[in-house]
């Protein structure tokens, strides 16, 4: 199986920071990595799909970057909205597998 | 709209029996590969299991901890994904939601797959 890391584990920004998170996974996945953000109580939504695309109706404040075994999330000029919790997912293998996500809070 | 509605969940005792379902509407269901991905209290998203659709034969895979005790299926007549799951444990307690996955052909011509559609979830207890 393929194990997935982020970091960091959680973090505190202010609105109009810029944000990055790491995620690294324990072998080549070329560009098979998603990122997802999730809310308490809300279905999680799909940001980046293959790496770098950004999915439709997505604010472009949020892009991805990597391949292989590292991948960053970056959140330019962080709003409101943005303080949730964002995991990676590897779709190269099944087992699908998750980071164990990076929880965004207001400093 | 697109739109996936879980249903089912509850208190059960372990050792138990539970099936949830997942209907959805606004988009051709047939067509879609589907998964369950659950969250445990505290934790994050851990995914589950996966059925494609008939056209690609229609299989199934499992994560190493519910392999053989739950099962996923799908009513493509009903437009509804189920997931039963048997011999339950305390662990298995969770929000479980069910997501379309969907692929992409990226710039470098490789089929990229996603989930990117999902429902709100419903809530299973484990519990004596």
């Amino acid at each position: 199986d393929i194990q997935m890391t982020q970091s960091p584990s959680s973090l505190s920004a202010s609105v109009g920071d810029r944000v990055t998170i790491t995620c690294r996974t324990s072998q080549s996945i070329s560009r098979y990595l998603n990122w997802y953000q999730h809310k308490p109580g809300r279905a999680p939504k799909l940001l980046i799909y293959a790496a770098s695309s950004l999915q439709s109706g997505v604010t472009s404040r949020f892009s991805g970057s990597g391949s292989g075994t590292e991948f960053t999330l970056s959140i330019t000029s962080l709003q409101p909205e943005d303080f949730a919790t964002y995991y990676c997912q590897q779709s190269y293998s099944t087992p699908l597998t998750f980071g164990p996500g990076t929880k965004v809070e207001m400093k | 709209e697109v739109q996936l509605v879980e249903s089912g969940g509850g208190l059960v005792k372990p050792g138990g029996s539970l099936r949830v379902s997942c209907a959805a509407s606004g988009f051709t269901f047939s067509n879609a590969w589907m998964s369950w991905v659950r969250q445990a209290p505290g934790k994050g998203l851990e995914w589950v299991g996966r059925i494609k659709r008939r056209a690609d034969g229609g299989t199934t895979d499992y994560a190493a901890p519910v392999k053989g005790r739950f099962t996923v299926s799908r009513d493509d007549s009903e437009n509804t994904l189920y997931l039963q799951m048997n011999s339950l444990k305390t662990e298995d307690s969770g929000v479980y939601y069910c997501a379309t996955e969907r692929g992409e052909t990226g710039e470098d011509y490789h089929y990229y797959y996603f989930m990117d559609v999902w429902g709100k979830g419903t809530t299973v207890i484990v519990s004596s």
